[in-house]
């Protein structure tokens, strides 16, 4: 069955540090990525998306993201965390058919 | 461009009432889905929309109903409520059908349903 699994339901991290956010993904064909981010009280910002062609994807606010079909992730990243990315982050994919299918969150955690 | 709206933002019923949720798309959008959102259960599909056809569905019951009109708008109603219904409702748009290319959903701040 497809499925999205985030590693990690909370990360802490300081700011100035490396933030590393895991998803893995379960789909019979390569599927469509996405990393979304949820503010208190707020719909879903799209971060970034992988559809095709080049697997490094580079999104908004200093994120990007790798995919590796190989290893079925696509973890997002991003060199030095910031205050205000504290926030919720949801890993989704997106197949004919099912619409998205999303991870169950990591909350992101930054402290001074 | 104006994003994804949803009304109304907050919602309170009571056990056994109906609701009406609306969405209105961002302009040049042929697909609406909707979403439920709970601490529980995380985000659910519950179904998607485009041209006027329900064209995927998710794992609801049938008290959960949605439309959408010529203009891409689109409404989910819930009739008989349950506490259980109790969510922040998602609205999502895009410019083509699930697992096409453009398909990347744009979502509204949601409605969030308080039943007592």
């Amino acid at each position: 069955a497809q499925s999205v699994t985030q590693l990690g339901s909370h990360v802490s991290v300081s700011e100035g540090a490396l933030v590393l956010l895991r998803c893995n993904y379960s789909s019979s064909v390569p599927p469509y990525l996405f990393w979304y981010v949820q503010y208190p009280n707020q719909g879903l910002q799209l971060l970034l998306k992988y559809t095709t062609g080049a697997t490094l994807v580079k999104g908004i606010n200093g994120f990007e993201a790798e995919f590796k079909k190989s290893e079925t992730s696509f973890h997002l990243t991003k060199p030095s965390a910031h205050m205000s990315d504290a926030a919720e982050y949801f890993c989704a994919m997106d197949q004919a058919g099912t619409a998205l299918i999303f991870g169950k969150g990591t909350t992101l955690s930054v402290s001074s | 461009k104006a994003g994804v709206t949803q009304t109304p933002r907050y919602l309170i019923k009571t056990r056994g009432q109906q609701v009406t949720l609306s969405c209105s798309p961002i302009s040049g959008h042929r697909s609406v889905s909707w979403y439920q959102q709970t601490p529980g259960q995380g985000l659910q599909f519950l179904f998607e929309y485009f041209s006027e056809t329900q064209r995927n569905k998710g794992n609801f019951p049938g008290r959960f109903s949605g439309r959408q009109f010529s203009n891409s708008r689109s409404e989910m109603n819930v009739s008989t409520l349950e506490l259980g219904d109790s969510a922040l409702y998602l609205c999502a748009s895009s410019l083509a059908i699930s697992g096409r290319a453009g398909s990347e959903q744009f979502f509204g701040p949601g409605t969030r349903l308080t039943v007592l």
